[in-house]
């Protein structure tokens, strides 16, 4: 089962907008990460935010985490047509051992 | 850099055959894991290793599936008899060790007629 679900399902904008995905999930967390797909591809892992952090930024990338909403947002800023894939948050749920529930994910597609 | 390592990369079969799939993870990576993605969707966990035990294997459909890691290394995940129902991608990945970052292989692709 899936824990997470995102928002929205699908996006699609131009080269140099900034793109913001959401993730909500229902249970307590020890982290939450965000991972890109590119079509048939394996998962590259982007970032990682403990439950007791509410920001984290890497390169064009900020996640914010709210674990009182039991949600977060990943934004992608000045994005590039390089950056069309599909991103999925998943959570690392307390006393699960690091074993991950992703969600459904988001499509990106950015247009040069 | 290191990577994990998946073969084959695709694979057609039909309904009732048996299907192998390999994984070789990072070296020194004590923590295996497979993963089923069906189209459209995000990975669902079938099987945890840490080194050649079984951590946890609560979604693995047991009547078909098997999963062995028997030297704590390489590790093969195996359907028989395949159903249409399992076309889908399995995604293998590697941790350090339990609670750090998984690396993700490419995937192997299954379609089963």
């Amino acid at each position: 089962s899936q824990q997470g679900e995102e928002d929205p399902q699908a996006l699609s904008i131009q080269e140099g907008e900034n793109a913001t995905m959401n993730c909500s999930y229902k249970t307590s967390i020890n982290n939450l990460q965000w991972y890109r797909q590119n079509s048939g591809r394996g998962l590259v892992h982007l970032i990682l935010i403990r439950s007791n952090e509410r920001e984290k930024h890497s390169g064009r990338l900020r996640v914010t985490l709210d674990t009182s909403k039991k949600s977060s947002s990943l934004l992608i800023t000045a994005s590039r047509a390089a950056d069309t894939a599909s991103y999925f948050c998943a959570t690392d749920e307390n006393n699960a051992g690091n074993m991950l529930t992703f969600g459904g994910g988001t499509r990106l597609m950015v247009k040069p | 850099e290191a990577e994990v390592a998946q073969s084959p990369r695709y694979k057609i079969t039909e309904k009732s055959q048996a299907v192998a799939f390999w994984c070789d993870p990072i070296s020194g990576h004590a923590t295996l894991y497979w993963y089923r993605q069906i189209l459209g969707q995000g990975p669902e966990l079938l099987v945890q290793f840490q080194d050649e035990s079984v951590v946890d294997d609560s979604q693995l459909p047991k009547d078909r599936f098997s999963a062995e890691r028997l030297k704590g290394v390489d590790s093969t995940l195996k359907i028989q008899p395949a159903e249409l129902g399992d076309s889908a991608m399995y995604l293998c990945a590697s941790s350090l060790a339990l609670e750090e970052t998984q690396y993700f292989g490419p995937g192997t692709r299954l379609l089963v007629l």
